[in-house]
């Protein structure tokens, strides 16, 4: 258990639903990193806060996603119209404070499956 | 455009062998460079960190390198496991994200 909690682990849902994933970052992080995983690839880098302010967005993140991380301290990932390219793995991920960044904490993931 | 890549993408190895895994990244202006473990249908863990000043970090039997001029790590395994069976995965922070390859899926056979 590396700290970072994900929810939910798993969801199944219909083309054109609006899905929503938390994660729950280790309380004393204040930056916090969301990426997509799909089969045999490694994590693609989705966009990144610190503390509240969303600083960086990949291009990856189109406008039917969309972050926040209201109090700085768990964020959510909603996801809207879902399509079928959207099913992947989505991990949360928080590094120790400072600079550089040190070690980086990974949640177990929420698996989206879009029918 | 930065890019990190793994070889082998799979490696199968009898129990007891040491083994290498590479990785190889185009741009060298790296803050740092981690590597991590993967469980089927798991997350990540951080296995070894190695900052862009340091030459290589040690952990049990994990000892990893880092050639920032030449952009190469390698992960050294000694005496593998079966446990060691996952899928490695070498990551390169570049300002505010991390960069990944597509891992190694490690096999080590009993």
């Amino acid at each position: 258990d590396t700290g970072v909690s994900q929810n939910p682990r798993h969801k199944i849902t219909k083309r054109g639903q609006n899905v929503t994933f938390r994660c729950d970052p280790i309380s004393e992080h204040n930056r916090l990193y969301w990426y997509r995983q799909t089969l045999g690839q490694g994590p693609e880098f989705l966009t990144y806060f610190q503390n509240e302010a969303q600083l960086e967005k990949s291009r990856l993140l189109s406008d039917r996603f969309s972050a926040e991380r209201p109090k700085g301290s768990f964020s959510t990932l909603e996801i809207q119209r879902t399509e079928q390219g959207d099913s992947a793995m989505y991990l949360c991920a928080s590094p120790k404070p400072g600079r550089p960044t040190g070690e980086l904490f990974f949640g177990e993931g929420s698996r989206l499956t879009v029918l | 455009k930065q890019e990190v890549t793994q070889i082998p993408a799979a490696l199968s190895v009898p129990e007891g062998e040491n083994l290498v895994l590479n990785c190889s990244f185009t741009d060298s202006a790296i803050y740092n460079l981690q590597w991590f473990r993967q469980d089927p249908g798991k997350g990540l863990t951080s296995l070894l960190l190695i900052q862009s000043s340091q030459r290589e970090q040690t952990s049990g039997r994990l000892n990893a390198s880092l050639d920032k001029s030449s952009g190469r790590s390698t992960l050294y395994i000694a005496a593998s496991q079966p446990g060691d069976s996952a899928t490695y995965l070498c990551a390169v922070e570049y300002g505010n994200k991390l960069v990944f390859g597509a891992g190694t899926i490690l096999r080590v056979k009993s």
